[in-house]
């Protein structure tokens, strides 16, 4: 099972940033978060991921808390193509690790015009 | 910039039927994956590859399911025999060592 918790649906204006929280509560220390996105019914597509530091790349960043207990994504200009569900995992990753992922229902987001 | 391919888009078959799902993983990749998603279901793991053998397999790749790499490019998923409940979209998927996974498009597999 999923060991992440994510509200079903939101809702974002066009341009305007998108924060899609998780709660990871069991997280243990070896283990990265990571998000993916599913856009109608193609393949996940892999956004990014961290494991106690903020990370930044092209499409998102990811805002981790002190604890570990939880983060956000987030998409800083949201447009209609980000519509998609969200999917906020939780993994072992390192050498040698090629650990399943574990996807639970994630969040559906509507960026609306 | 590469991409994981899976070819049929579009697979149907009958009931009782052996289907082959084809995937080509990105070239430098060493790990491979089928995953599955029922329609209006989550995506679920079916198995995972490494060095020509499986390393990981979930409770719902059972005797009727095989994967095999036949040649330095394919990675494939048979069914042997398949059930409705075989029906859905299939994901093969592939990584380097560390992180992140790269997905194909995906089959439709629709049995009749």
């Amino acid at each position: 099972d999923a060991k992440t918790t994510q509200p079903p649906s939101m809702d974002c204006a066009e341009g305007r940033a998108a924060n899609l929280p998780c709660n990871h509560s069991t997280i243990s220390g070896n283990e990265y978060v990571y998000w993916y996105r599913q856009i109608h019914s193609q393949g996940p597509q892999y956004i990014i991921h961290g494991l106690k530091n903020n990370e930044t790349n092209e499409m998102a960043s990811l805002i981790i808390t002190e604890d570990r207990k939880s983060s956000t994504l987030i998409l800083p200009h949201a447009t209609l193509r980000d519509t998609a569900v969200y999917y906020c995992i939780v993994r072992v990753a390192g050498v040698g690790g090629n650990t399943p992922l574990v996807f639970g229902k994630g969040t559906r987001l509507s960026v609306i015009a | 910039e590469p991409e994981v391919t899976q070819t049929p888009s579009h697979q149907v078959t009958q009931m009782g039927q052996e289907v082959i799902l084809r995937c080509v993983p990105i070239s430098n990749h060493l790990y491979f994956y089928w995953y599955r998603q029922i329609l209006g279901q989550k995506v679920e793991f079916l198995v995972s590859f490494y060095n020509n053998e499986i390393s990981e397999k979930s409770e719902i790749f059972d005797d009727q399911f095989s994967v095999e790499r036949p040649d330095g490019s394919n990675f494939t998923l048979k069914i042997r025999s398949t059930k409705l409940e075989d029906s859905a979209m299939y994901f093969c998927a592939s990584s380097t060592v560390r992180h992140e996974q790269y997905f194909g498009p995906g089959t439709r597999l629709t049995v009749t």
